[in-house]
């Protein structure tokens, strides 16, 4: 199974600041790599996917990049409604697989 | 708009049975391949099942192969999961989730959820 690692496991960023949470798979992945909003109580929402695209309704101070078997996920100016977890999730090959989470608190 | 809809969930022993369902509107459920997540209180998203537009490409993960199996009806625009042999590790909310096939696979659309619980 493909592994993937999440960085940092949780963060505290303040409103208007930039944040960036990686995402390290275990081989090769080329960009299939999606990454994903959860807040309390709620389904996850689909924010990236393969690495880069912006999924449809989605602000765009998200943005997400690739360098080799990592991937990045970045809030570019984090508003009060990001304060979630989010994942990175592999559709390379079955079974497919979930990072971690990474936690955004509230500085 | 885009709705998925899980019931079916609920507390059942050890070596029990349940049956998920989910209901969909807002899209032609026959075009779209489907899955089942699910997340064990405070933990992380597991993948458990897929099931392709017309039942032809089914997949588990290997920790419910055997036990569980994922089922649609195009008519009735509903996907399902029966869960068999429950153990305690199968304790989560269950989200059933639609595929997204644009240059990658992705989950588009979500449920709200339905847990299972597995307690005896």
């Amino acid at each position: 199974d493909i592994q993937l690692t999440q960085s940092p496991s949780s963060l505290s960023a303040s409103v208007g600041g930039r944040v960036t949470i990686t995402c390290r798979a275990s081989q090769s992945i080329n960009n299939y790599l999606n990454w994903y909003q959860q807040t309390p109580g709620k389904a996850p929402n689909l924010l990236i996917y393969a690495a880069s695209s912006l999924q449809s309704g989605v602000p765009s101070r998200f943005s997400g990049s690739r360098s080799g078997t990592d991937f990045t996920l970045t809030i570019s100016s984090l508003q009060p409604e990001d304060f979630a977890t989010y994942f990175c999730q592999q559709s390379y090959s079955t079974p497919w697989t979930f990072g971690q989470g990474t936690k955004v608190e509230i500085k | 708009e885009v709705q998925l809809v899980e019931s079916g969930g609920g507390l059942v022993q050890p070596g029990g049975s349940l049956r998920l369902s989910c209901a969909t509107s807002g899209f032609t459920f026959s075009n779209y391949n489907m899955n089942w997540v699910r997340q064990a209180p405070g933990k992380g998203l597991e993948w458990v099942s897929y099931i392709s537009s017309d039942s032809s490409n089914i997949y588990y993960a290997d920790s419910v192969k055997g036990r569980f199996t994922i089922s649609r009806d195009n008519a009735k625009n509903s996907l399902f999961l029966q869960m068999d042999s429950l153990r305690a590790e199968d304790t989560a909310v269950y989200y059933c989730a639609r595929s997204l096939m644009i240059v990658v696979v992705s989950f588009d659309y979500w449920g709200q959820g339905t847990p299972v619980t597995v307690s005896s």
